[in-house]
């Protein structure tokens, strides 16, 4: 059983580029939820999939979209990035909900 | 608007000695709360889940619905619970989770 995998791990980006970052849930899971993690921050939620729907999100712009495929893993899309978009992006996966959750490494973003 | 302070940003205590890292939280429905930990060079993994009441490597937390904390209690620290601490809510109504700032918990030999 192989745990949640992130890709890429480090990615630079340009202001007003557009980024895709991907995850690989843990086998079994069906929920996956992004956060993003600022230097000395805790992570803020971004959203959440359930069964490839999103049915909770966090208080990020529109630029910032998701979707979950059939075998439960992930991509987080973010269009027209911004400076303050540089962080670590982490993805979780879990059992019908976040109760417990299995994150991956992080995707290390910076944005020139 | 739910949210979750740890009011401590650094924590430190000898070995074998009580631990208590504070988690303060302000939301007007039944929450579900998680402690969760970073070791150095390892995941975010959850330690535990308020709703299990089990004890993990020695800690506990007690929900205090009056007090509306979650506090993460050890009675004899021990050097490898050196880690980053965090404390998170999870809204069940509308699927949304809020993590603290965590606590940088150093054990002391």
């Amino acid at each position: 059983e192989t745990g949640v995998t992130q890709s890429p791990t480090h990615l630079i980006k340009t202001r007003g580029q557009q980024v895709t970052l991907r995850c690989s849930s843990q086998s079994g899971h069906n929920t996956v939820s992004w956060y993003q993690q600022a230097l000395g921050q805790g992570p803020q939620f971004i959203f959440q999939y359930y069964r490839e729907e999103e049915n909770g999100r966090g208080n990020f712009p529109p630029r910032f979209s998701g979707l979950q495929f059939p075998n439960y893993s992930s991509e987080l899309n973010v269009n027209a990035l911004e400076l303050d978009d540089s962080a670590l992006y982490l993805c979780a996966s879990s059992v019908d909900g976040p109760y417990e959750q299995y994150f991956g490494p992080g995707t290390r973003l910076t944005v020139t | 608007a739910q949210r979750v302070t740890q009011p401590e940003k650094l924590l430190s205590v000898f070995k074998g000695a009580p631990v208590e890292l504070k988690c303060n939280y302000s939301y007007s429905g039944s929450p579900e709360l998680f402690w969760y930990v970073q070791y150095s060079r390892q995941r975010l993994q959850l330690l535990l889940r308020h709703i299990s009441r089990e004890s993990i490597k020695g800690f506990t937390a007690d929900l205090n619905k009056g007090e509306t904390s979650f506090h993460l209690k050890k009675p004899f620290a021990q050097e490898e619970d050196s880690a980053m601490y965090y404390c998170a809510l999870y809204n069940t109504n509308a699927g949304k989770s809020t993590f603290g700032d965590g606590t940088t918990l150093t054990v002391k030999p």
